[in-house]
């Protein structure tokens, strides 16, 4: 049973350019959430994905945003890259949205902006 | 504002000894907290998880205490293996909403 996957691995940007990360969830799980992580911090939530809509939302400004699509798969979009926005972008999967405490993570994307 | 906080960036413990990781919150709304261990190069895992209506969970050699007076809960791990070295998140949600994550401790254990 495949866990939740995630691609690229890593990746390297340069500022103003846009990104797309892709995450696939676990098996039997419809909902998506997407996390960044700075280095020295905790994980910081984006925003969630279930049945293809947005559903929630975290302090992120609109450069940031997201797709789910009917195989429950999920991309994250940033658009005009900062430095700051250098980091591990781990996305997490659960069976529904209110089972939210059974979240399984995935290894994670590591973006270098330059 | 950080409503989740573990003070201590860092913790070395002797294999065979408790490991006593510590995490603080602000907010009075939450009511479920858990804790996850992250691997180099690998996704946070689920660990352990605590209601708001307890104040003790146990599962095998780790235990979560929680103190809802002083808004503060523990980690407890015994016996530490070399294994359990890893950076351990507490984190908390305030009914069905998304979790806020501490900045984590990175736990040694020496054998």
């Amino acid at each position: 049973d495949a866990g939740v996957t995630q691609s690229p691995t890593h990746l390297i940007k340069t500022r103003g350019q846009q990104v797309t990360l892709r995450c696939s969830p676990k098996s039997g799980h419809d909902t998506v959430s997407w996390y960044q992580q700075a280095l020295g911090q905790g994980p910081q939530f984006i925003f969630q994905y279930y049945e293809e809509e947005e559903r929630q939302r975290g302090n992120f400004p609109d450069r940031f945003s997201g797709h789910q699509f009917p195989n429950y798969s999920s991309e994250l979009n940033v658009n005009a890259l900062l430095l700051g926005d250098s980091a591990l972008y781990l996305c997490a999967s659960s069976p529904t949205p209110d089972r939210g405490n059974e979240q399984y993570f995935g290894p994670g994307t590591r973006l270098t902006v330059t | 504002d950080q409503q989740v906080k573990q003070n201590s960036p860092s913790l070395s413990v002797q294999e065979g000894r408790i490991s006593i990781l510590n995490c603080d919150y602000t907010n009075s709304m939450f009511d479920y907290f858990l804790w996850y261990k992250k691997y180099p190069a690998e996704g946070p895992t689920f660990l352990i998880s605590i209601s708001s209506i307890k104040d003790k969970n146990e599962d095998g050699r780790f235990t979560v205490f929680l103190n809802k007076s002083a808004k503060h809960l523990s980690l407890h791990i015994v016996p530490s293996q070399p294994g359990d070295s890893a950076v351990y998140f507490c984190a908390a949600r305030p009914g069905n909403t998304p979790l806020v994550f501490g900045k984590g401790t990175r736990l040694s254990v020496i054998a």
